[in-house]
């Protein structure tokens, strides 16, 4: 079964710390995600990654930063979070296009922030 | 970047009732995903639809591909409350690397 596992569900932070949010897949997929989802705004992309070492950024970068030093392990950085970076995080992978019909994305639970 | 329009973004209905959600865009997509999310979970795939005019049935719902790909709808019979979740679309622009383009979502209360 596929399984994308984002580490930490609920987090509380504080206004300039550094937050690292981390997600591992288990099914050998090129590429993972991450996107943001608030309410009436729908998911929203940060950024993307479709190899090791390589990132695209998404509508949304601005406040992120990303890292993908092992093709199953892509995480997250707000290098100084602020209260409007609040929000559910959702990490997720996928095949490369023409591997997998209709590219479905495997999502992780997803991990809840909030910067006080 | 291309949009994706959801409505309506809240329904609230009585168990037994049906229901049409639909997805719209002024772009067309290679293909449409639907996704349901629950809540505290990530949203998991329904369905994808590739083929312009498609009709695919998961028991008691039907989703439908537009003939221009570039709108779909979600219809539901006989809802129960199983079925509350956010339902969200997809569009697949196989034409980028960045995959998904999703809509904002419409959230379904089904009321027993």
């Amino acid at each position: 079964d596929v399984k994308v596992t984002q580490s930490s569900r609920y987090l509380v932070k504080r206004t300039g710390e550094k937050v690292f949010l981390e997600c591992v897949q288990d099914m050998d997929h090129e590429n993972m995600f991450w996107y943001r989802q608030d309410p009436g705004l729908g998911l929203r992309l940060i950024y993307f990654s479709y190899d090791v070492k390589m990132k695209e950024k998404g509508d949304i970068p601005e406040g992120y930063s990303v890292s993908r030093e092992k093709k199953e392990r892509f995480s997250l950085i707000l290098e100084s979070a602020s209260t409007n970076q609040t929000s559910m995080y959702l990490c997720a992978s996928s095949l490369k296009p023409g591997e997998d019909s209709g590219n479905t994305i495997y999502f992780g639970e997803g991990s809840w922030l909030t910067v006080v | 970047t291309q949009l994706l329009e959801q409505s309506p973004q809240f329904l609230s209905i009585q168990e037994g009732e049906n229901l049409t959600v639909y997805c719209n865009s002024s772009s067309v997509f290679s293909s449409l995903q639907w996704y349901r999310q629950e809540p505290g979970e990530g949203p998991v795939l329904l369905v994808t639809v590739v083929t312009g005019g498609e009709v695919k049935k998961l028991k008691r719902l039907t989703f439908q591909f537009g003939d221009a790909r570039k709108d779909s709808s979600l219809h539901i019979t006989a809802a129960q409350p199983g079925d509350t979740g956010l339902y969200l679309c997809a569009g697949d622009d196989a034409g980028s690397a960045r995959q998904l383009t999703f809509g904002s979502g419409t959230q379904l209360t089904v009321l027993p």
